[in-house]
This record gives structure tokens, sequence and C-alpha cells, in this order.
């Protein structure tokens, strides 16, 4: 258990719909990172926030959106939902907001769009 | 953009057996991470280099980075089934890992 927390665990939705997906960092994590992995893609890095502000930016669509809130966790948005976007969500942490900092990562969210 | 190449894609051994994974890339990274996954889990941080030439051991696996930090090795001694998983390295720059595809390794009793 790495102590990163996401729910759902799974997610079935139709195309055109909107979900929010949610992780709670480790206890006393500030940086919280959200990741897409696909069969065919990998483990893609969407989006880092460090301490309730965005840090980094990766390959998030325009349709995708994520906050961090003050009491640290996190909410990743997507909305006009398409088939292609199905696949695992995983959400990480880190004490530090530098890429050299351990990342621990939850147990991801499968989200099917139908 | 940064890319990792990892090799082999897939591995299929027997217990016993010892085995070494790639990671490589034309970039310089301030450090490498390797991880391992699980079908439908998260993936588990195995461990974190970040100087180069630097060797690690972690039991039966031996982590190296190279000397200008643009690859890195996984070595496994003595394989067993319970090594069977994904094996993905991450690079890191900045704020960003950036992870390779993996290579899946499984190891047969």
């Amino acid at each position: 258990d790495s102590g990163v927390t996401q729910t759902p665990k799974h997610l079935i939705t139709a195309t055109g719909q909107r979900v929010t997906l949610r992780c709670s960092p480790r206890s006393g994590d500030l940086s919280v990172y959200w990741y897409q992995q696909s069969l065919d893609q990998g483990l893609q890095f969407l989006i880092q926030y460090y301490n309730g502000e965005e840090r980094a930016k990766g390959n998030i669509l325009e349709r995708f959106s994520a906050q961090q809130f003050p009491d640290l966790h996190s909410e990743l948005n997507l909305s006009s939902l398409e088939l292609g976007d199905s696949a695992l969500y995983f959400c990480a942490s880190s004490a530090g907001q530098v890429s050299s900092y351990e990342q621990y990562f939850g147990p991801g969210t499968r989200l099917t769009v139908t | 953009t940064q890319l990792l190449e990892q090799s082999p894609q897939f591995l299929s051994i027997q217990e016993g057996e010892n085995l070494t994974v790639y990671c490589n890339s034309s970039s310089v990274f301030s450090s490498l991470q390797w991880y391992r996954q699980e079908p439908g889990e998260g993936p588990v941080l195995l461990v974190t280099v970040v100087t180069g030439g630097e060797v690690k051991k972690l039991k039966r696996l031996t982590f190296q980075f190279g000397d200008a930090r643009k690859d890195s090795s996984l070595h496994i001694t003595a394989a067993q089934p319970g090594d069977t998983g994904l094996y993905l390295c991450a690079g890191g720059s900045n704020y960003k890992l950036t992870f390779g595809k993996g290579t899946l390794l499984t190891v047969n009793p």
C-alpha cells in the first residue's frame, strides 16, 4: 500500500460525458501528479500540482483539467469524453516538487468510454 | 521531446536465470527511477539513481546509471516467479518524469 488513494476504482461512461477522478496523496506529500496509461502509449505524464499550484504540464488535452485543493487532494476532470480516452489513470504523490523526489503511485482508476 | 527506449520489450525466462534489461535515451536526465508494475495496479518504485556511474543493489537486483546520465540497466540474478511484472524506467528533468514503455518480464517456474 503506497498510501495514495484514488476513487473510483472503475468508471464506465458514454462518449460526450464528463467525469471526475479523485486522488488523495500520501500524508505529508505536497506534490500530486496525474498520468494516463494505455497499451499503445504507455505511461504518459499529464500534469503536476505542488501545494495547490500547477507546476508542470505534459500531454494533457484541453478537454482535461485538474486542480489541487487546500487539503492537498486533487481532482482530474475529463470532459467531452471520446472512445480513445479509455485508459488507466494514475495519481502519484511526492514530498517535493522536482523529478528526483520519489513518486508513489495510487492503484489507479480504469476508465471505459463506450 | 525526451524519449526513453526500453529493451527488450518482452522477456520470458526460466526461474534461476539471470537477465538484464536496458533503458536508453539521447537526453541527459538529472535522475532515473525504476518501477515495477503488476497488472491492474500502480507502479511501485524500486530505486532512484542520480549520479552518473552510480550502482545500486537491492537484494538480487542491480541498477546502474550510465556515466553520461543518458542510460540505465537493471540486472536480476537468479530470477524468481515473483519478479514477473512490467519494469518501467523513468527519467527525471526539472519537474517531470518521462517513462519508457517498459519491459514485460515473465519468469516461469
